[in-house]
């Protein structure tokens, strides 16, 4: 079915970046489009952005749109989430998320991460 | 942009009821809405897609329903397990996503 494991998150100023990290195994990485949901604590899930199985694509959600860069090693199944300037509304558990559909679009997601936290605090 | 409702935001409820929670997209999104399963410090689960599609492995006491912009999702017979919070995500809007504010069903 596939695991994904999170990695990355902690604390950190506002203002600083940090770079997330998913190792994905146990399934045909580079067939699927990926995807990053963030939830902040005590609310509801917010898709975040997706990336192309082979990468050739890149979307983001409008919140974070401008500071976030999201990519993927298919050689080594993994995948990356870049966050620049970081706000202390940022703070939020961020999961990575297999998309659903192989090779297709962005569906939705079907295998989860259990999710890295940040906390952008001074 | 694609806005989802859900309703009710909360509910209590007795093991072995049936729970029903309805999701309302602000347009036309077909069938393209899916349902996922949240416990407290867990990721979310997939249990239904495309509106009506159980998931592999997810129990049959779960359904969905719907197209255009209302769907339901209910559970037959609820049992312990099944106390979460539920979300419904629309993807007509591909590849941008988004997902409805959550219906936490709780303990009565």
């Amino acid at each position: 079915q596939g695991q994904l494991v999170e990695s990355g998150g902690g604390v950190v100023q506002p203002g600083r970046s940090l770079r997330l990290s998913c190792a994905a195994s146990g399934f045909t990485f580079s067939n699927f489009n990926m995807h990053w949901v963030r939830q902040a604590p005590g609310k509801g899930l917010e898709w975040v952005s997706v990336i192309w199985y082979d990468g050739s694509e890149k979307y983001y959600g409008d919140s974070m749109k401008g500071r976030l860069t999201i990519s993927r090693d298919n050689a080594k199944n993994m995948l990356y989430l870049q966050i620049n300037s970081l706000r202390p509304e940022d703070t939020a558990v961020f999961y990575c998320a297999r998309d659903m559909a192989v090779i297709k679009g962005s569906y939705g997601m079907d295998v989860w991460g259990q999710g890295t936290t940040v906390v952008v605090s001074s | 942009d694609i806005q989802m409702t859900q309703s009710p935001s909360s509910l209590s409820a007795s093991v072995g009821d049936r729970v029903t929670i309805t999701c309302q997209a602000s347009q036309d999104i077909h069938n393209f809405l899916n349902w996922y399963q949240q416990k407290p410090g867990k990721a979310p689960k997939l249990l239904i897609y495309d509106a009506s599609n159980l998931e592999k492995g997810v129990p049959s006491r779960f359904s969905g329903s719907g197209s255009g912009t209302d769907f339901t999702f209910t559970i037959n017979s609820l049992q312990p397990e099944d106390f979460a919070t539920y979300y419904c995500q629309q993807y007509d809007n591909d590849p941008s996503l988004t997902f409805g504010p959550g219906t936490k069903v709780a303990i009565k």
